[in-house]
């Protein structure tokens, strides 16, 4: 079965308000992840990774957090907008390369 | 520069026919991945080059997946005797060098293969 995956197949958030994006993951030697994000008829777009040192790291807009103890990755997108309407993954390293997808949460926003 | 290119961008076929599918990694990156992503689906890691090693072929789903990659450049993968089951978007990755050492992968548009 899959190691990684997501709570909620899908999300849908007014216009403005921050989103909360979850995924679990049944590895604890995993020691690195990442949030892609999938527009339609495209390849995922890295957003922003994390390394198992550490318990949140924040970009433009987004902040991952990763919680070791009950092996909890989330992403949080503040202010969202209609182009952060997209299918968001997360994925963990094995063996350093090797990445493991869960199935995706789908986030639609409404205007 | 130019990101990860592949080709073609569709492709449908007749089941039990080869085909071939591209990737032109970004220049300069050593490492290529190749994952499948079935409909609804996250993406399934397939094959793994890195520079001159050995290829990590362990996600390859049968014997008739294989693919190749000249040197740090091209990799074609290759699908012989399709299968209807086979129908999925293959996505193609390079990064610089691995990742888990803080290398981003970066993909490319995918193939969508359909097999009839």
């Amino acid at each position: 079965g899959e190691s990684v995956g997501l709570h909620l197949p899908t999300l849908s958030v007014q216009e403005g308000d921050n989103s909360i994006i979850n995924c679990a993951y049944s590895n604890s030697a995993s020691d690195y992840f990442i949030w892609y994000k999938q527009e339609s008829g495209k390849g995922p777009q890295f957003i922003i990774d994390i390394r198992s040192n550490m318990d949140k790291r924040q970009g433009q807009r987004v902040t991952v957090l990763l919680n070791k103890t009950v092996k909890h990755l989330s992403l949080q997108i503040a202010a969202t907008q209609p182009g952060d309407s997209a299918v968001y993954f997360c994925a963990e390293s094995l063996n350093d390369y090797k990445l493991s997808f869960g199935a995706g949460t789908t986030v639609t926003v409404r205007a | 520069g130019a990101g990860v290119s592949q080709s073609p961008s569709n492709k449908v076929t007749e089941k039990g026919k080869d085909v071939e599918l591209r990737c032109d990694p970004i220049s300069g990156h050593t490492a290529l991945y190749w994952y499948r992503q079935r409909l609804g689906q996250g993406l399934e890691f397939l094959i793994y080059f890195q520079g001159n090693s050995a290829p990590d072929k362990s996600g390859l789903p049968s014997d008739r997946f294989s693919a190749e990659r000249t040197g740090e450049s091209v990799s074609t993968l290759t699908i012989q005797r399709t299968q209807q089951e086979d129908s999925a978007v293959y996505l193609c990755a390079s990064s610089p060098t691995r990742t888990g050492n803080g290398d981003t992968q970066y993909f490319g548009p995918g193939t969508r293969l359909t097999v009839l």
